[in-house]
């Protein structure tokens, strides 16, 4: 049974520059979540996607963007990416909201 | 005051002690909370979760909740050298669907 799986695992890209991260559910979870994690700090909530609606969303400017598929993947785009975008993130995949939501293994994201 | 609070650490147990990790919370309508083990480098990893007052034992793990005090701990038994990681707390609100996480406790467990 595979479990949460992102692609890709690290990435450079240069300010300004735009940037999608894919996201595969643990199989029978219909629910993905989005978060940003920066060096030393816990994860920050992004977004939540659930039948191919944006749920609920932090405290995160609209250069951050989503989107879920019928096959319950998701993807986040960043647009005119920022030194301080430079983070973790993290996709976690539950069934029915947060339950024990499992987590990936993480993009790690420079900007430079 | 932050949603979720943690004692940062470092937490230095002697392999073989009792770890004790704490979080406290401030929206008194949480409802779910959970402990994550972060390895260096890699993903939150869950270890367990909590709904009820009281205990909830899962192995060497122990959860705590007490929601009257909004405080959360997780213990740790028989500490071994493999349990060094940072751990994680994240609480759910009751009208919200998202993880607030703390900034996570450096557990250090020295042979």
């Amino acid at each position: 049974d595979a479990g949460v799986t992102q692609s890709p695992t690290h990435l450079i890209k240069t300010r300004g520059q735009q940037v999608t991260l894919r996201c595969s559910p643990k199989s029978g979870h219909d629910t993905v979540s989005w978060y940003q994690q920066a060096l030393g700090q816990g994860p920050q909530f992004i977004f939540q996607y659930y039948e191919e609606e944006e749920r609920q969303r932090g405290n995160f400017p609209d250069r951050f963007s989503g989107h879920q598929f019928p096959n319950y993947s998701s993807e986040l785009n960043v647009n005119a990416l920022l030194l301080g975008d430079s983070a973790l993130y993290l996709c976690a995949s539950s069934l029915d909201k947060n339950t024990e939501a499992f987590f990936g293994q993480g993009t790690r994201l420079t900007v430079v | 005051q932050k949603e979720v609070e943690q004692n940062s650490g470092p937490l230095s147990v002697p392999e073989g002690a009792i770890a004790s990790l704490n979080c406290t919370y401030s929206d008194r309508g949480s409802q779910s909370f959970f402990w994550y083990r972060q390895y260096s480098g890699k993903s939150p990893e869950l270890i367990m979760f909590i709904y009820s007052n009281g205990d909830k034992e899962d192995g060497r793990f122990t959860a705590q909740l007490n929601k009257a005090s909004q405080y959360v701990s997780l213990l740790i038994r028989d500490s071994q050298p493999s349990d060094s990681a940072t751990y994680l707390c994240a609480v759910e609100g009751f009208y919200t669907d998202k993880l607030i996480f703390g900034t996570g406790t450096r557990l250090q467990v020295f042979p």
